[in-house]
């Protein structure tokens, strides 16, 4: 089983639907979670980060995180065609080793 | 400023030739990454460097050779590849803490194509 698991997709989408990417994770040593945006042939970008449990938002996007279920959550409000990308879902340990654990990446194609 | 650069953007060579891929980053960031990425693949970590040191090498084969000669540079050094070999190459960075988030900031990556 791999450490976190994320839905490959592709995720079809019109402009301006709201958009739910997910993940789970298995490790409980695990306490940052963070999103990527990476559009074909660039590197990842980083979206947003959140600690432990609960909700972070940044203008569209929000990001959750439930411990009691391992799961992660990024939410895109208003999408737009410009977002069409693959969003990464990467953890994180507190301590030890500190590299990141990647989900396999979702697809997102937003329709115009 | 939160850029990391990585040269060249494309790469072709054969399995016979020697060749360098080049990261820079001016964040003061003390941890720079090697990872590959196949194509709709999440990116694989190859090497880690903290202050300037190797800490982690994922098993990765002796034909790709890493090289961290300043706090600001990091290299890979590339022989005797083969096909199997072509992917995206990220290079990414961080800040050293001792608790924290440690976010990792990525360069575009290099597109190896090995012939």
């Amino acid at each position: 089983q791999k450490e976190v698991e994320q839905d490959p997709g592709p995720l079809s989408v019109p402009e301006g639907a709201i958009v739910s990417l997910n993940c789970t994770y298995s490790n409980s040593a695990f306490q940052y979670f963070m999103w990527y945006r990476q559009y074909s042939r660039k590197g990842p970008e980083l979206l947003m980060y959140t600690y432990s449990s609960g909700n972070k938002e940044d203008g569209r996007f929000t990001a959750q995180v439930d411990k009691s279920s391992k799961y992660i959550s990024l939410f895109i409000r208003d999408s737009q065609p410009s977002d069409s990308a693959t969003y990464l879902c990467a953890s994180q340990k507190v301590t030890g080793r500190r590299a990141l654990t990647f989900g396999s990446g979702t697809r997102l194609q937003v329709q115009p | 400023d939160t850029e990391v650069t990585q040269t060249p953007k494309h790469l072709v060579m054969g399995m016979t030739n020697k060749k360098s891929l080049k990261c820079e980053q001016h964040m003061g960031h003390r941890a720079m990454y090697w990872y590959k990425q196949k194509a709709k693949k999440p990116p694989e970590l190859m090497f880690v460097y903290s202050y300037e040191k190797l800490s982690i090498n994922e098993s990765v084969p002796s034909r790709f050779s890493p090289e961290c000669p300043n706090s600001s540079l990091l290299n890979l050094h590339l022989h005797a590849l083969q096909p199997e070999d072509s992917a995206l190459y990220l290079c990414a960075s961080s800040q050293e803490v001792l608790a924290g988030v440690e976010t990792q900031y990525f360069g575009p990556g290099t597109r190896l194509l090995v012939l």
